[in-house]
């Protein structure tokens, strides 16, 4: 169950859009569309932001979207704002039946 | 509104054991597939356990199977972590979490953890 990869870390200028990239294996990302995303504040319980891919529940902006493509995932935030700045981890089902963690992106917004 | 309240955590000697718990309430716990992730200080997150909606599935990671088992009590609506032969790199704060579904799926909705520090 290795991690996932995902850049340690990103930035970007308020109102651009940026990309985090989640790259694994045939047996989880590249195998299945079970791909989520949780946002990260410090000191605080993540959230769920993107779900089965592409998926946002219920009160997320739309400004987070999710596409997969072969073994890497990839998040995208567009109208990059202040509130934004926080870590992000990809998640994925894998082939043993369990979850992995990506080992997470620390976002900053200049 | 869901609210998911972890306790348990707390001081434990190399090869000890602790029982976390969580205390759900705001929904309906027979419905929803259960889990525990941890997150060691200044780390990422860890994916440790899920429950089903009935308790017929639960998986683990590598990194705890053999050592830590997970339960659920659908009359309490609490969720259980059961830890034995804790090591070092056990320490983390253990968050409780609901998925989105009655299977194992992602999680919607997370508890603010529990600390687990294993030292002697």
């Amino acid at each position: 169950q290795s991690a996932l990869t995902q850049p340690a870390s990103v930035s970007g200028s308020p109102g651009q859009s940026i990309t985090i990239s989640c790259t694994g294996s045939n047996s989880d990302v590249g195998g299945y569309n079970y791909v989520s995303w949780y946002q990260q504040y410090p000191g605080k319980a993540p959230k769920l932001i993107i779900y089965d891919v592409s998926n946002r529940p219920s009160g997320v902006s739309n400004r987070f979207s999710g596409s997969k493509s072969g073994n890497t995932a990839s998040l995208t935030i567009s109208g990059l704002q202040a509130e934004d700045e926080a870590d992000y981890y990809c998640n994925s089902y894998t082939s043993s039946n369990t979850r992995v963690f990506g080992g997470g992106t620390k976002l900053t917004v200049l | 509104e869901v609210r998911l309240l972890e306790s348990g955590g707390g001081l434990v000697q190399p090869g000890g054991s602790l029982r976390l718990s969580c205390a759900a309430s705001g929904f309906t716990f027979t419905n929803y597939a259960m889990g525990w992730v941890r997150q060691a200080p200044g780390k990422g997150l860890e994916w440790v356990s899920q429950i089903s909606s009935s308790a017929g599935n639960t998986d683990y990671a590598d990194s705890v199977k053999g050592r830590f088992t997970i339960s659920r009590d659908n009359s309490k609506n609490t969720l259980f972590l059961q830890m034995n032969s804790l090591r070092a790199e056990d320490a983390a704060t253990y968050y409780c979490a609901k998925s989105l579904s009655s299977d194992i799926s992602d999680f919607g909705y997370w508890g603010q953890g529990t600390l687990v520090t294993v030292s002697s």
